[in-house]
Formats: structure tokens, sequence, C-alpha cells
């Protein structure tokens, strides 16, 4: 079965940092990846995913992500961070069962 | 506009009072799925549904119950809440559970159990 592991639980950058979460999937074949996105009090939404093709596939309110078969990663980056990007990002993967999330990395922007 | 709604948002109960949360989509979507998120542990999928009158256990399913009648429709049972039910649950839908289909998630109920 496949598992995502998000190795860090809580990330503070400044407003206009560039920003990189990490996401590390296992599973033997090529899975279906996705980062989703929680802002405080609401539910998730999907920022991206990745199912073949270009690595580097982009997403919603400019993230991007890039695909790394050999380091078995999908690490989530933004150039420029806004202070509206604080809110909590799942990793997510899916294999031959449905989906798997991470643990979810928690996000905070300062000035 | 297309969506995934929950209620109630917002519940307090006590241990064994049975209840019931709906989720609704009218996206005509066949895969259907509950999860409950507590900090740390991120998301589990606790039941999920293929489609009418199908469903099946996820990861963490003791303890709830579900149905699908309708295509539209997959409430969550609790028959005896407990205190560990504690948790944030969301309903979430998609066309198909073809590998490549995105997720619509509803905006989630707060569940306490005192």
């Amino acid at each position: 079965a496949q598992s995502v592991t998000q190795p860090d639980i809580h990330i503070t950058v400044s407003e206009g940092a560039s920003l990189e979460l990490r996401c590390n999937y296992s599973y033997g074949a090529t899975p279906y990846l996705f980062w989703y996105v929680q802002s405080p009090g609401q539910g998730l939404q999907l920022l991206l995913k990745y199912f073949s093709g270009d690595t580097l596939v982009q997403g919603i309110k400019g993230f991007e992500a890039e695909f790394k078969r050999s380091q078995s990663s999908f690490n989530l980056r933004k150039p420029s961070v806004h202070w509206s990007d604080a809110a909590e990002y799942f990793c997510a993967v899916r294999g031959n069962t449905p989906l798997v999330f991470g643990k979810g990395t928690r996000l905070s922007v300062i000035a | 506009e297309a969506q995934v709604t929950q209620n109630p948002r917002y519940l307090i109960t006590v241990t064994g009072k049975k209840l019931t949360v709906t989720c609704s989509q009218n996206m005509n979507h066949e895969y259907m799925s509950w999860y409950r998120q507590d900090p740390g542990l991120g998301l589990r999928q606790i039941y999920y549904s293929m489609n009418v009158e199908v469903t099946d256990k996820g990861d963490v399913p003791e303890g709830y119950k579900v149905s699908r009648k309708e295509k539209r429709n997959f409430p969550l049972i609790l028959e005896s809440p407990s205190p560990n039910q504690t948790s944030l649950y969301f309903c979430a839908s998609s066309l198909s559970r073809g590998l490549n289909n995105e997720q619509f998630f509803g905006p989630g109920t707060r569940l306490t159990v005192l």
C-alpha cells in the first residue's frame, strides 16, 4: 500500500520569500499525486495534481510542484509567499487504494 | 454551483446519543467518502462508496456506519458516539473511483462528544 510523509509539521516564512514544502511518498509504481490546501475553518481545496508527463506541474494560486521519481518526492513550491497563503497543506497519493494523505504541514506567514 | 454540503457544521453531543451527519453532492458523482481529521494524524478515510448501495470500509471504520440509498447523499451515522470520535469530519466526492479523479471536499463538520 502507498504512504506519504510530510517531514515538516510547521514552517514559518516571511511574506515575499520563497516556499518549498516537502512530500515523500512510498509506492512501487508511478503514483497519482496531489497537493491540497486547507485554510482555517475551511474544507480542502485542490492545488495541483500529477498523473504523468511533464514532471513540473502548475497549480492554482501560483503554486507548482515537481515530481522526482528518483527521490520519491513531490515537493510544492511558490516563488513569493503572500499572507493569504497561511494554511495547512496536505500531500496525498493514490496508488491501488483510495487516496492516502500525509499528516500535513502548517504554514505561517510573517510580515 | 457545484458543491459538497455537510450538515451540521458544528455539533456537540453526549456519549451514546445516536447522531447522523449528512452529506450531499450536486455533481452526479459516483464516488463518495468520509474522512476524519485529527491533529498530527492528517486525514484518514472512514468509509467510501463507489455507487448506490455499494459501500466499503476505509482505514478507520470502527464505530461508524454509512448508507448510500441515493447517488447524491452519503450520511455518516454514529450509533453510539464516544469521546474518541471527537474530530473534524469531511465528506468528499469524485466522478468515479478512477485514479485521476479529483476529490471535492465539503466544508467539514466539527463534532465534540462529551
